[in-house]
């Protein structure tokens, strides 16, 4: 089956930068998304790459290079809100979704 | 809009019950999906619906039926609850393919648990 690799868990400070790295495997690959799911809720949509390069939104930006088979989300002037999960999913070859476990995000003051 | 709704927001069912969870959504959507996420894993495609009367199964089928009468309504069915169905279930919408980038709406999401 097709695996998504992220981290745990990481810490940032509040004001700082913080970038989510997410590795998936390229075959089949039809593009890649991240949500946010903060903790006992639904996840919320935030990106969606296909082509390789950066898609900025606001304070949110996603990369993707498809030849590396690598993404990551980049989170700016963290705010305590954004302490959440943050969800890396690949489009496979029959469009669904195949997600990764999740990274938890603690933003300390 | 009220978006993607499900019932029960909770359950506690002993094993061998049966349940239903329902699951409705008013933004006319065409695709429709059940996950299940159990804690540090990610989401786990139950079944899935690509419009009314077509249903079909994701990677973890077994246990669960679905049915797709109208396009708002996707209800899961659980025959025989056993304690590895103890997760959180998660339903979702979105006008058309994921491949087409189209986001998917979830549901708050209804908590199960088997004892």
């Amino acid at each position: 089956g097709q695996n998504i690799d992220q981290p745990t868990e990481m810490t940032a400070t509040e004001g700082a930068i913080v970038q989510i790295n997410c590795t998936y495997q390229t075959s089949g690959f039809n593009g890649l998304f991240w949500y946010q799911q903060h903790a006992g809720e639904a996840p919320t949509f935030l990106s969606y790459n296909v082509l390789d390069g950066l898609e900025e939104k606001g304070r949110f930006s996603s990369f993707l290079s498809r030849s590396k088979g690598y993404s990551y989300l980049l989170l700016k002037e963290l705010q305590m809100k954004d302490s959440a999960s943050y969800l890396c999913a690949q489009t496979d070859s029959n469009y669904q979704l195949i997600w990764g476990a999740g990274t938890k995000l603690i933003i300390k003051p | 809009n009220a978006g993607v709704t499900q019932t029960p927001k909770f359950r506690i069912l002993k094993i061998g019950q049966s349940m239903t969870l329902q699951c409705t959504q008013d933004m006319n959507h065409n695709y429709m999906y059940w996950y299940r996420q159990d804690p540090g894993m990610g989401l786990k495609l139950i079944y899935y619906s690509v419009g009314a009367g077509i249903t079909d199964k994701g990677e973890v089928p077994n246990g669960y039926n679905v049915s797709r009468s109208t396009t708002e309504d996707f209800p899961l069915r659980l025959e025989l609850a056993a304690p590895s169905q103890t997760s959180v279930y998660f339903c979702a919408s979105s006008p058309a393919s994921t491949g087409m980038a189209y986001e998917q709406y979830f549901g708050p999401g209804t908590r199960l648990t088997v004892t």
